[in-house]
């Protein structure tokens, strides 16, 4: 089992262009989250989709969308970036209980210049 | 909303010394409190969790210990080694998980 991949690793972009980054996870699971980590900031939730077929919003979705493509697949977008969307992009997988343990990929760095 | 605050930022020990690593939160709702570890360049990695009905709980050289009342959770790990260095999170959850800012370990050869 791969677990929880991402691509690409690193990614820089120019203001104002945009971007898709791609999650796939072979455990099964129902939900499926995006997270941003910024230095002393901790995770922070982007979006989530607790099954296939549904998102939801979490705490900084703005300048984001997301797809769930199907029970494997959950990409991020960002349609323009901006320099303030810099940081480190993570998607997690888990099963359908909210105290079932999330499974991390390796994460994204991303670069806005 | 929840909010996780997380102590210290960073910390740094002698090898075979124990680190602590304490969090509150603030949603007295919140049931679910998981710790991660992160090494370098990778994704973060659950080490433990403790659920709202228990007080502590231990695995090995780690343990978490809840207080429900004071609204705090902390990490104790025994027995340190070098590669116990890493970023450690703590997280709240009564759904979606809250996490802390983060500690930076440092075991000390």
């Amino acid at each position: 089992n791969a677990g929880v991949t991402q691509t690409p690793k690193f990614q820089v972009l120019k203001t104002g262009q945009s971007m898709t980054l791609q999650c796939a996870q072979d455990m099964n699971h129902n939900s499926m989250y995006w997270y941003r980590q910024d230095p002393g900031m901790g995770l922070r939730l982007i979006y989530y989709s607790a099954s296939e077929g549904t998102t939801d919003k979490g705490e900084v979705p703005n300048g984001y969308n997301v797809s769930r493509l199907n029970k494997r697949e959950f990409s991020l977008r960002l349609e323009s970036a901006a320099p303030s969307q810099t940081s480190v992009y993570f998607c997690a997988s888990s099963g359908l209980e909210s105290t079932d343990t999330q499974y991390f990929g390796p994460g994204t760095r991303l670069t806005v210049l | 909303g929840e909010n996780v605050e997380q102590h210290p930022s960073t910390l740094s020990v002698q090898e075979g010394d124990s680190a602590v690593i304490k969090c509150t939160y603030s949603d007295s709702a919140s049931n679910y409190f998981p710790w991660y570890k992160q090494e370098l360049g990778k994704g973060p990695q659950l080490i433990i969790d403790i659920r709202s009905n228990v007080g502590e709980k231990k695995d090995q050289r780690i343990a978490v210990t809840l207080n429900k009342t004071a609204k705090h959770f902390s990490l104790h790990i025994t027995e340190t080694q070098p590669e116990d260095s890493a970023v450690y999170f703590c997280a709240a959850s009564r759904g979606k998980l809250i996490f802390g800012q983060g500690t930076e370990l440092s075991v000390k050869p």
